[in-house]
């Protein structure tokens, strides 16, 4: 039973260029969650989805950064017009489902897409 | 406000010596606590999880994390450091859905 897997592992981006990092979540799960971590720092939430649902944006960036998780394929994570600023480690997680229960709630981590933008 | 803190940004202990990462969490329902570990330029490693029951919670690597409820407090402790252990430990509070919240993470470093 494959993990939650991310690709790339490392992307390499000119400033104004767009990155898009992709999550496959572990099998059975359908809610995916998106953090960053910048150098030296803990990691922040941007986003939560569920298929085809965005559920909770609140750390999501205003501009230029979007999120999806479509019926069939990955999630995508897209940053348009990348600046120095975006350089971090993005980290997908994935769940079984909501609710009660922490087999049904407890999130389990990929390993990271790491951007850097030159 | 939900929040986690991790008091300490470093600590260095011998090889050999007991540890103990101190991390405090404000969370208004009731919560799920973790703690993990993140070696340099990898992903997160879980180490133990707390959810109901037994307040001292044993995971991998020999370590264990007490929840005190009273204290807002998950601590995590190790009786003898390896210099294997040398690390970023973070701690994170979550509650009905996956979404965590993180502290800014200890950094452990090891002597010999």
């Amino acid at each position: 039973n494959a993990g939650v897997m991310q690709n790339p592992r490392h992307l390499v981006r000119r400033r104004g260029q767009e990155a898009r990092l992709r999550c496959s979540p572990m099998k059975g799960h359908s809610h995916v969650y998106w953090y960053r971590q910048l150098p030296e720092e803990g990691l922040k939430f941007m986003v939560y989805l569920q298929k085809e649902n965005i559920i909770d944006e609140s750390g999501m960036p205003k501009e230029r950064f979007s999120a999806e998780f479509p019926k069939e394929g990955p999630s995508i994570l897209r940053i348009q017009q990348v600046v120095r600023g975006d350089s971090a480690a993005y980290f997908c997680a994935s769940s079984r489902s909501t609710g009660t229960g922490l087999s049904n709630t407890e999130a389990f981590f990929g390993q990271g897409t790491r951007l850097t933008v030159v | 406000a939900q929040s986690v803190t991790q008091p300490d940004i470093h600590i260095t202990v011998s090889e050999g010596a007991s540890l103990e990462l101190r991390c405090n969490y404000s969370y208004g329902a009731t919560p799920y606590l973790f703690w993990y570990v993140q070696s340099p330029g990898q992903g997160l490693q879980l180490l133990l999880k707390y959810f109901s029951g037994d307040t001292l919670v044993q995971g991998i690597k020999g370590f264990e994390a007490e929840f005190k409820r009273s204290q807002s407090s998950f601590n995590l402790r190790k009786p003898s450091v390896h210099w294997s252990d040398a690390a970023e430990y973070f701690c994170a509070v979550g509650g009905n859905t996956g979404k965590l919240i993180f502290g800014q993470g200890t950094t452990l470093q090891v002597k010999p």
